[in-house]
């Protein structure tokens, strides 16, 4: 099956700061999610973008399916952004495969 | 519009007691997906359920069966529990099967079920 790898692992920033997750997947997609889980354990849908570039107020997430990474950026950060921020990607069935996510978390 | 919604929140079972999750798609969804997350990991897929057929299952033993119904929501059930069970249980729904790489494949998770097995 397809192999997704997060970077970093964890991740300490100051509120205001601006950061760069990464996602790496193994074989071609054409179906890929991030999301922020907050502590709760709500998974929130944060992008569809299985290639280019897409923004979201203070988020922005870009896909380069060719080189089979993806990119997820943290403008201005808020302490309500802190949580763990994962990726998925889908076969052609819908079964999503997630990375073992990013813990950020956003230090007042 | 009402999301996908999951009951109940929190479970605790001892040890070869059996559990039934719930869920119910959001809005205008017709395949529902359940995974389970263990502290400090991703989701893991276990199946997805279209047409009221499981159509496609990950690695987890017979204990884990599931059932979808007519009006789409779904349910989990676990059989003999062990004490690696406890995890939180998600469901996702969808709109699209199988995916056709448009934005409607996008999945949306509910809140989770929180099963505690002592």
């Amino acid at each position: 099956g397809i192999q997704v790898e997060q970077s970093p692992p964890d991740l300490i920033l100051q509120e205001g700061a601006n950061s760069t997750l990464r996602c790496n997947f193994s074989d071609s997609v054409n179906n890929l999610q991030w999301f922020h889980q907050n502590p709760w354990g709500q998974l929130i849908n944060l992008f569809y973008i299985p290639s280019g570039t897409k923004q979201n107020g203070r988020l922005s997430a870009t896909t380069v399916a060719t080189e089979r990474y993806s990119l997820l950026y943290i403008s201005s950060s808020q302490t309500t952004d802190s949580g763990v921020y994962f990726c998925a990607v889908a076969d052609s069935w819908g079964k999503l495969q997630f990375g073992a996510g990013t813990q950020v978390v956003v230090t007042p | 519009d009402a999301g996908v919604t999951q009951s109940p929140t929190h479970l605790i079972k001892t040890r070869g007691q059996q559990v039934t999750l719930r869920c119910s798609p959001k809005s205008g969804h017709d395949t529902v997906s359940w995974y389970q997350q263990a502290l400090g990991q991703g989701p893991q897929f276990i199946f997805q359920y279209y047409e009221e057929e499981e159509r496609q299952r990950g690695n987890f033993p017979d204990r884990f069966s599931g059932h979808q119904f007519p009006n789409y929501s779904s349910e989990l059930n676990v059989n003999a529990l062990l004490l690696g069970d406890s995890a939180l249980y998600l469901c996702a729904s969808s709109s699209s099967f199988p995916f056709s790489g448009r934005a409607g494949d996008t999945q949306y998770f509910g809140p989770g079920t929180r099963l505690t097995v002592l």
